[in-house]
């Protein structure tokens, strides 16, 4: 199985800072060009909902303050200003093969 | 407007099986590229993934489960059935279903359902 790495697993939060989290794969998500590694975010007593797919792409959507980017085993999201909203839980997810595996997740709070 | 949604008993006893049901709409498990999946999440925990229906019927499993889960389809009524045979408490999770976008330049779970709290307790 494919072994999903996430740091931190807290990240307290300052509104209209920036914040970064990071996921490493224990082998490349990358096939054909393609990095198959999204982002989810699961807001406090909601489902998860998607954020990036394919690594770095946007889902529909989704505000242009959260950006994914890395290739192969490392890849990272961030978040350009922190706002209220973007509380809960973000968990990267491997899709390039089934098992498809779950980072622990990274649960950003507000300070 | 896709939609999915989990129905099922919210309290099993030891030993007994879970039968759990996605219904959905919007879209059809035989167009090429989509899937259903099932995730779940015991209490405060992280996501698992557990199991995935192609669209051309195609099945996969958890390995750590796949002894104990059965996963069936009913193009007719839109809905994918999960199996869980011989629960344990600690199968108590929140048990959500998923589209899946399975095409070379997708590959995401973009519509999820609400989720289903199942609890195993005598």
């Amino acid at each position: 199985d494919i072994v999903m790495t996430q740091s931190p697993l807290s990240l307290p939060v300052t509104p209209g800072e920036p914040a970064s989290i990071s996921c490493r794969s224990s082998q490349s998500l990358l096939k054909g060009g393609y990095n198959y590694l999204d982002w989810y975010l699961q807001k406090p007593g909601q489902s998860p909902q998607l954020l990036v797919y394919l690594g770095s792409i946007r889902a529909l959507g989704v505000p242009d303050r959260f950006s994914g980017s890395g290739s192969g085993t490392e890849f990272t999201l961030k978040i350009s200003r922190v706002e209220a909203e973007d509380v809960g839980v973000y968990y990267c997810l491997q899709v390039l093969e089934t098992p498809f595996t779950f980072g622990a997740g990274t649960n950003v709070e507000i300070k | 407007q896709i939609t999915l949604k989990e129905s099922g008993p919210t309290l099993v006893k030891p030993t007994q099986a879970l039968t759990l049901t996605c219904s959905f709409s919007g879209f059809s498990l035989r167009s090429a590229g989509v899937g259903v999946v099932w995730i779940r999440q015991p209490p405060g925990k992280a996501l698992e993934w557990l199991a995935l229906i192609y669209w051309n019927g195609d099945k996969r499993y958890s390995p750590s489960l796949q002894n104990r889960l059965t996963l069936t389809e009913d193009t007719s009524t839109n809905q994918v059935l999960l199996t869980l045979t011989n629960m344990d408490p600690m199968d108590t999770a929140t048990y959500f279903c998923a589209h899946f976008s399975t095409m070379v330049t997708t590959g995401y779970f973009g519509y999820w359902g609400q989720g289903i709290l199942v609890t195993v307790s005598s």
